[in-house]
């Protein structure tokens, strides 16, 4: 079975100041990695996934992230975040077997501030 | 860019009736999927579909579900007797294996589901 746990339901930021967004996982079998962003009233949008190889990752928006397979950790990660990037973020995982169902984290709702 | 399209945008019932979920997925994608998502809560795997039949699905998917994809292209969603608890946005999303060139699991916008 998988889990994802999102620690942080809310985060609130200034503009232009770094942010880190927490996700941590637990699996009984190895696992891909990814994260959504989901703005108002829209659907989910593929921020960025880990499937192999270089542990950082980068993705759209000027997203990063890192894979820690030591401490099951997949934290999301941005230097200057802008007033668009204020949405709600999923961290997901995937076995690396079957149908690659995606199981998600709670959420983390990304507020900033101007 | 290709896209996941999801008719209707908002469905309103009434309990005990049925309705019929409806998505387009992406023509090149062999895997399709449904989510969904109870207002403040998570996004929730329902089911996975691959080679027309069902390839997993969760506790959720019971027997008042289910999924059929009737011709090409389209790939619906069935709840045969909605309950109030059934109130969601349902996602569809469709994909190929990771790890392949056009992998990745594409999301439509959603229909939320109302019922009253």
């Amino acid at each position: 079975a998988q889990s994802v746990t999102q620690l942080d339901s809310q985060v609130p930021v200034f503009e232009e100041a770094p942010v880190e967004l927490r996700c941590n996982y637990s699996s009984s079998v190895s696992v891909y990695l990814f994260w959504y962003v989901q703005y108002p009233n829209q659907g989910l949008q593929l921020l960025l996934k880990y499937l192999s190889g270089s542990t950082l990752v980068k993705g759209i928006n000027g997203f990063e992230a890192e894979f820690n397979k030591s401490q099951t950790s997949f934290h999301l990660r941005k230097p200057s975040v802008h007033i668009s990037d204020t949405a709600e973020y999923f961290c997901a995982v995937s076995p690396q077997t079957g149908a690659n169902n995606l199981f998600f984290g709670t959420g983390t709702r990304l507020t900033v501030i101007p | 860019e290709p896209e996941v399209t999801q008719t209707p945008s908002h469905q309103v019932t009434q309990m005990g009736q049925e309705v019929i979920l409806r998505c387009v997925p992406i023509s090149n994608h062999l895997y399709f999927y449904w989510y969904r998502q109870i207002l403040g809560q998570k996004v929730e795997f329902l089911v996975s579909f691959y080679n027309n039949e069902i390839s997993e699905k969760s506790e959720i998917f019971d027997d008042q579900f289910s999924v059929e994809r009737p011709d090409g292209s389209n790939f619906t969603l069935k709840i045969r007797s909605t309950k109030l608890e059934d109130s969601a946005m349902y996602f569809c999303a469709s994909g190929n294996p990771l790890g392949s060139s056009t992998d990745t699991q594409y999301f439509g916008p959603g229909t939320r589901l109302t019922v009253l």
